[in-house]
């Protein structure tokens, strides 16, 4: 069974920095894309981040780009998201999410961390 | 990139059909068979319930089935039943600067 458990978020100061990871299981890591997806409270969803399974094609949303990377350990199972110079709309709940096999289309995906970036 | 406009809205009775659309454009939708479709409920993590335009996970009621014309997809929900009350959300692969791209979301509510 795939799992996809995210870190616990937390409440951050606009200009301040956080660090999300998720822990996989159940399935190949090594060998799948991975993504990050937010949505804000009460909002839609919003693709934030893309990483090849050997890091050889990342991808970041225009609203990101700059301010945020994404980063794989494959012998740990586990994806990153490092967030700097937050600000208040990156409040959101952040998900982690695998890429399907062989396709373009996000298939699994963890529960989610809350992010609040507030003073 | 701009969400993918959906009805904010949309509702039937139980055993009815409703259908959702999702307006994109031949850089998304159009261009490519990789539209997607989502069922969130309240506080719980999106489920994949279409991909690949029409095709329908393992465990996917096949009272759900997706479309598409054009640069618009569509998902159908047949025999509308209260636990297909949720939140809904299109995806596509897209060439713009991003790699996916989300529809604005679709409320369905069971009357």
């Amino acid at each position: 069974e795939v799992q996809l458990v995210e870190s616990v978020g937390g409440l951050v100061k606009p200009g301040g920095s956080l660090r999300l990871s998720c822990a996989a299981s159940g399935f190949s890591f090594s060998t799948y894309t991975m993504n990050w997806v937010r949505q804000a409270p009460g909002k839609g969803l919003e693709w934030v981040a893309s990483i090849s399974s050997a890091t050889s094609y990342i991808y970041y949303a225009d609203s990101v780009k700059g301010r945020f990377t994404i980063s794989r350990n494959n012998r740990q199972n586990s994806l990153y998201l490092q967030m700097n110079s937050l600000r208040a709309e990156d409040t959101a709940t952040y998900y982690c999410a695998t890429e399907a096999a062989y396709s373009s289309y996000i298939d699994y995906w963890g529960q989610g961390t809350l992010v609040t970036v507030s003073s | 990139q701009a969400a993918l406009p959906q009805p904010a809205s949309v509702s039937g009775s139980p055993g009815q059909s409703i259908t959702i659309s999702c307006a994109g454009t031949s850089s998304d939708v159009g261009g490519y068979n990789y539209v997607s479709w989502y069922q969130q409920h309240p506080g719980k993590a999106p489920k994949l319930m279409i991909y690949e335009v029409n095709n329908r996970p393992s465990g996917v009621s096949n009272r759900f089935s997706g479309s598409k014309s054009g640069n618009t997809a569509s998902l159908t929900i047949s025999g509308l039943q209260a636990e297909d009350e949720a939140d809904y959300f299109c995806s596509s692969y897209t060439s713009n600067s991003s790699v996916y791209v989300f529809g604005t979301g679709t409320k369905v509510t069971v009357l």
